[in-house]
């Protein structure tokens, strides 16, 4: 398997510009996560899908972002329009069915720069 | 107060030496443990679970003291390798979330 695969790996664009994020999780996976990092507030959560329905967005910063899941190999992740403050590293992370928290496999991350 | 704190370092340890830290963790509820390792400019990854009796995992050994809300990870014969930034999850309950540690950051020096 190839893992989780997030595209693109770096994305510069100007204030204001629609950017798009996209994910593919390991097949088989039924939970997918999207975390922002940054140095100043390190990991954060900003929404969880369980087979393929929103569970928590209660970490997405504003209206400007926004996720979905049109079916369970694929995920976006938008900013509309964006701030230089967006600027951090995006991940996608999947993990397996079971019950508890399980292992999160990790994409290899998109490196925003909003100027 | 935060969630999960962790002492940012950066540790600078010589090869071959032991190094500890530590991470504390604000809801006594708090039912699942993690350790994390993310290299520079990389994805976090897994390094291990810990358990309530505490795990070993070749140098690595993870435990958990409930009572003092803390979770240790004690590395053993420190190799350059091991350098690295370390996360410290915690799953809070049942809605499976994870809340991440800000990171401690280790430098192993030859």
């Amino acid at each position: 398997d190839a893992g989780v695969i997030q595209s693109p790996r770096h994305e510069v664009t100007e204030m204001g510009q629609e950017v798009t994020l996209r994910c593919k999780p390991i097949s088989g996976h039924n939970s997918l996560f999207w975390y922002r990092q940054t140095m100043m507030r390190g990991l954060e959560l900003l929404i969880y899908f369980n087979n393929n329905v929103p569970i928590d967005d209660s970490g997405m910063p504003e209206d400007r972002f926004s996720a979905k899941m049109p079916n369970a190999s694929f995920s976006t992740l938008k900013i509309q329009p964006s701030e230089p403050r967006d600027s951090a590293v995006y991940f996608c992370a999947s993990s397996s069915p079971g019950q508890g928290p399980r292992e999160a496999f990790f994409g290899q991350g998109t490196r925003l720069t909003v100027v | 107060r935060k969630e999960v704190e962790q002492d940012p370092g950066p540790f600078n340890v010589p090869e071959g030496a032991t190094v500890a830290f530590n991470c504390t963790y604000s809801n006594s509820a708090s039912q699942s443990f993690f350790w994390y390792r993310q290299d520079c400019r990389k994805e976090p990854k897994l390094l291990m679970s810990v358990y309530s009796s505490g795990n070993e995992d070749g140098r690595f050994t993870a435990q958990l003291n409930r009572a003092s809300q803390y979770i240790s990870l004690l590395i053993r014969d420190s190799k350059l390798s091991d350098s690295a930034t370390y996360l410290c999850v915690v799953n809070e309950g049942s809605n499976y979330q994870l809340i991440w540690g800000a990171g401690t950051k280790l430098i192993i020096k030859p």
